[in-house]
């Protein structure tokens, strides 16, 4: 069965850009979640999302958006890209729902690089 | 609020020791948990997981401690190799209707030749 995979792998762009990272989970997990991750700090939730909906979301600005479509694949949008937005940027997947507990699988991320 | 946190931040073990990973929980509701690696420059990876209604679980070379008494798991990995030099994270999954996992800062564990 194939992990989650993250595109694109690596991604450079400069300020005030816009970027958009996809995400395909673990064939039959309806849950995604996205986290930031940068040198010193852990895991940071920026939000989840299951059936297309969006049921938590973290304490990042505006400018991060996501969406989930009907096939569960994900992606996240950054506009206005800022140098602080430089980060490993993590998908998570689960069966979601209300299965009980589960782990999330993560992909190997998408590391953006802002000039 | 809910947390899981780390008491070590890295951990140096020689090559063929034990090592001995810990983690504190604060929600004495959680009845389940998970131990995640993550290698420079990848996602983190399962590990292994435990529930509430057990104390030991093992799996090939790391065996997971659950002490519910004093809310604290430990991840012990058996005969550490190099390969074994990571970032160790515990985690909860979320608390109802939350759909948020709770992560630990992380372990850094390193490996002695």
């Amino acid at each position: 069965k194939a992990g989650v995979t993250q595109t694109p792998r690596y991604l450079i762009k400069t300020r005030g850009q816009q970027v958009t990272l996809s995400c395909s989970p673990i064939s039959g997990h309806r849950s995604v979640s996205w986290y930031q991750q940068t040198p010193g700090q852990g895991l940071q939730f920026l939000f989840e999302y299951f059936s297309e909906t969006q049921r938590n979301k973290g304490n990042f600005p505006g400018r991060f958006s996501g969406r989930q479509f009907s096939n569960s694949r994900s992606e996240m949008n950054v506009s206005t890209l800022e140098l602080g937005d430089s980060a490993l940027y993590l998908c998570a997947s689960s069966l979601g729902g209300d299965s009980g507990n589960q782990p999330q699988h993560f992909g190997d991320g998408t590391r953006l690089s802002i000039l | 609020g809910e947390s899981v946190g780390l008491h070590l931040p890295t951990l140096s073990v020689q090559e063929g020791d034990n090592s001995i990973i810990n983690c504190a929980y604060s929600n004495s509701a959680s009845d389940y948990f998970i131990w995640y690696k993550q290698e420079s420059g990848k996602g983190p990876q399962f590990i292994i997981d435990i529930r509430s209604n057990m104390d030991k679980r093992q799996g090939q070379r790391v065996t997971v401690l659950l002490n519910k008494t004093v809310k604290h798991l430990s991840l012990q990995i058996a005969a550490t190799q190099p390969g074994d030099s990571a970032v160790y994270f515990c985690a909860e999954p979320p608390l109802t209707g939350t759909y948020k996992y709770i992560f630990g800062t992380g372990t850094r564990l390193k490996v002695l030749a």
